[in-house]
């Protein structure tokens, strides 16, 4: 089993539409969660942290399910500026602490 | 807002060449950071450095690698001999917490090794 891993995509989704991204991990021990999103051929920009309690921010939520090991972002009402790729990212998903291990990302495209 | 600055954006070398990227993290962090990311691929993690050591390393982070802190300011990756295959973006991040928390990162160096 991967150590992070997304569907890929594309997910082609209208203006205004709500838009949900699932990630699961392998490794039960891991500490912290969180969720990037990168345009082509920049960096990964923190988009938010994930709590085991749920976490909202404008249009984005984001839960943690440990017993699944399964994290989830639904952004509602998409906007244009809201295409880009999306990382599920996990620290310690190696076991290690030190480190952010990252999934392949899910690629949204918001269309007028 | 202070963001973690990267130098050069784009270096082209030839293989066997050593090259020197260069990041500047948030000036108040302590936690320093390097990864990559093939065209394509996911974003690697090459190493961490906490108080003027390396903390963690990966398995790509072989004896062609290391990293420095020359100075109060500056962060370092070295590649003493490249290959073709270290042709990839270069990120450096930062974190003022340590590893637990989020880490803020550069806008990157392409390396292109012909």
């Amino acid at each position: 089993r991967k150590e992070v891993e997304q569907d890929p995509g594309p997910f082609n989704v209208p203006e205004g539409a709500t838009v949900a991204f699932n990630c699961t991990y392998s490794n039960s021990a891991s500490q912290s969660f969180f969720w990037y999103r990168q345009d082509c051929r920049k960096e990964p920009k923190l988009l938010m942290s994930v709590y085991s309690s749920g976490n909202e921010d404008g249009r984005f939520t984001a839960q943690l399910n440990r017993a699944s090991q399964y994290i989830s972002l639904l952004i509602r009402d998409s906007k244009l500026s809201d295409s880009a790729t999306y990382l599920c990212v996990v620290n310690g998903a190696a076991g290690t602490a030190s480190k952010l291990t990252f999934g392949t990302g899910t690629r949204l495209q918001v269309t007028l | 807002e202070p963001e973690v600055t990267q130098t050069p954006s784009h270096q082209v070398t030839q293989m066997g060449q050593e090259v020197i990227l260069r990041c500047v993290p948030i000036s108040n962090h302590l936690y320093f950071y390097w990864y990559r990311q093939i065209l394509g691929q996911k974003v690697e993690f090459l190493v961490s450095f906490y108080n003027n050591e390396i903390s963690e390393k990966s398995e790509i982070f072989d004896d062609q690698f290391s990293v420095e802190r020359p100075d109060g300011s500056n962060f370092t990756l070295k590649i003493r001999s490249t290959k073709l295959e270290d042709s990839a973006m270069y990120f450096c991040a930062s974190n003022a917490r340590g590893p637990s928390y989020e880490q803020y990162f550069g806008p990157g160096t392409r390396l292109t090794v012909t």
